[in-house]
């Protein structure tokens, strides 16, 4: 199957200060891509849909000026939390779709804890 | 927003057959439906996916009825391996989108 790479594995950062965290798609181009996030023990929630060449959109309740996305090639998307507080620790999970049978393809993931 | 609903966590014992339900009621005639898996801090894995005939693939079988308000995943012989949290989600075919519930988890016993 197709392979979704996130780097990095995890990230610990001090409060008030921005995190990137990339996404890539190995061995597919894709024109869009999701990011989630998980907390623990919880199911993964739907943050935004990332489209190469245009803006993200967000679902209800995220704010975008926070989690920036940027989707610069078919292979690469990247997620920036800005000005991180605590409770913005989480695991974060991207997935590309792949096109030609729409299947999603997830990340294996980016712990982020911010101290 | 979740369209499914699945039981929170079933047992089952090595080597034997799994199935694992999963209720969707409100399904659109477009919505395809995906069962994923997750092992503990890793992406979900691709199971299996369908529209609305059953569907065989090497890691499983998708059992869908024939109203389509329900599926079934089947996994034919678990192994420990096999123990994870199943999720089932509907795929809007417009957009693409997957809204995950709260999945079962599944406890293999050896």
């Amino acid at each position: 199957g197709a392979v979704v790479s996130q780097h990095p594995s995890w990230v610990i950062c001090k409060s008030g200060t921005s995190v990137k965290i990339e996404c890539r798609s190995l061995d597919f181009q894709a024109t869009t891509m999701f990011w989630y996030r998980q907390f623990p023990k919880q199911s993964l929630m739907l943050m935004a849909t990332s489209n190469e060449g245009s803006k993200a959109t967000y679902e209800q309740g995220v704010e975008k000026d926070k989690f920036l996305i940027n989707h610069a090639s078919l292979t690469l998307s990247t997620l920036t939390v800005t000005s991180a507080h605590p409770e913005d620790s989480s695991f974060y999970i991207c997935s590309a779709l792949d096109r030609p049978d729409y299947e999603q393809y997830f990340g294996p993931g980016t712990r982020l804890t911010v101290t | 927003d979740a369209k499914t609903t699945q039981p929170n966590s079933m047992e089952s014992n090595e080597e034997e057959p799994v199935h694992l339900p999963c209720n969707h009621s409100t399904i659109s005639g477009t919505d395809y439906i995906h069962w994923y898996r997750q092992l503990p801090s890793q992406g979900p894995e691709y199971v299996i996916h369908g529209l609305t005939s059953n569907v065989n693939n090497r890691m499983a079988s998708l059992a869908i009825a024939e109203d389509r308000k329900s599926s079934t995943l089947i996994l034919h012989r678990a192994t420990l391996r096999d123990a994870a949290v199943y999720y089932c989600i509907l795929r809007d075919d417009n957009f693409n989108k997957f809204y995950f519930g709260s999945g079962t988890k599944l406890n293999v016993k050896p």
